[in-house]
């Protein structure tokens, strides 16, 4: 069955600390790959995503991502972040139908 | 308006009302979600619909029915529901079922 794994649940940073939040996924076929925030109070957004091409993804806000098929992972990195970036973030595979992640809080202490 | 809209954006019912959640997108696209979201798990698909038709309906109990009157519009009618099933109610819509989905805000039920 398909799911999507994120191994990080709550990650604490300082402003200016580089990011990597994990996320791997179980399917054999092809997929579409999406990263998702949510800040406080607000709706899920895009923050990019990934169908085909340049396995290197840039999205909103300096947030890229990076497909490594033969790891079967979809890890969202930001070399900078800052307060304003504090929200939940959820990776989505699209195989057969829609799967999320379990959400990694980030906390971004100024 | 624009993007997807729910109202009401809070509910909170009694286990033996009836009530209806509603979702509406001004996007123009042709397939439509709800997902419920619980503290700590992965967002929870419930219903597909595609052209106005039920596509997928991942065993959910049947004190939820939805209804998707055109292309537009997504209901999701509750009855008698139990404490657990309070959450955050997702709609969601896209163009097509393999592209990104853009999300309303969620309506947050407590079910007393």
């Amino acid at each position: 069955a398909q799911s999507v794994s994120q191994h990080n649940h709550h990650v604490i940073l300082s402003e200016a600390a580089s990011l990597e939040l994990g996320c791997n996924y179980s399917y054999g076929g092809t997929v579409n790959l999406f990263w998702y925030v949510q800040y406080p109070g607000q709706h899920l957004q895009l923050l990019l995503k990934y169908f085909s091409g340049d396995p290197l993804v840039k999205g909103i806000k300096g947030f890229e991502a990076e497909f490594i098929k033969s790891k079967f992972s979809f890890n969202l990195r930001k070399p900078s972040v800052q307060w304003s970036d504090t929200a939940e973030y959820f990776c989505a595979v699209n195989g057969n139908d829609m799967r999320f992640g379990a959400g990694t809080r980030l906390t971004v202490k100024p | 308006e624009t993007g997807v809209t729910q109202t009401p954006r809070h509910l909170v019912m009694g286990m033996t009302n009836k009530k209806s959640l509603k979702c509406e997108q001004h996007l123009g696209h042709n397939a439509m979600y709800w997902y419920k979201q619980s503290a700590k798990k992965p967002l929870e698909l419930m219903f597909v619909y595609s052209l106005e038709e039920r596509v997928e309906n991942n065993s959910v109990p049947s004190r939820f029915s939805p209804e998707c009157p055109n292309s537009s519009h997504l209901f999701l009618h509750l009855h008698t529901l139990q404490p657990e099933d309070s959450a955050l109610y997702l709609c969601a819509s896209s163009q097509g079922g393999a592209n990104e989905q853009f999300f309303g805000p969620g309506t947050r039920l407590t079910v007393l």
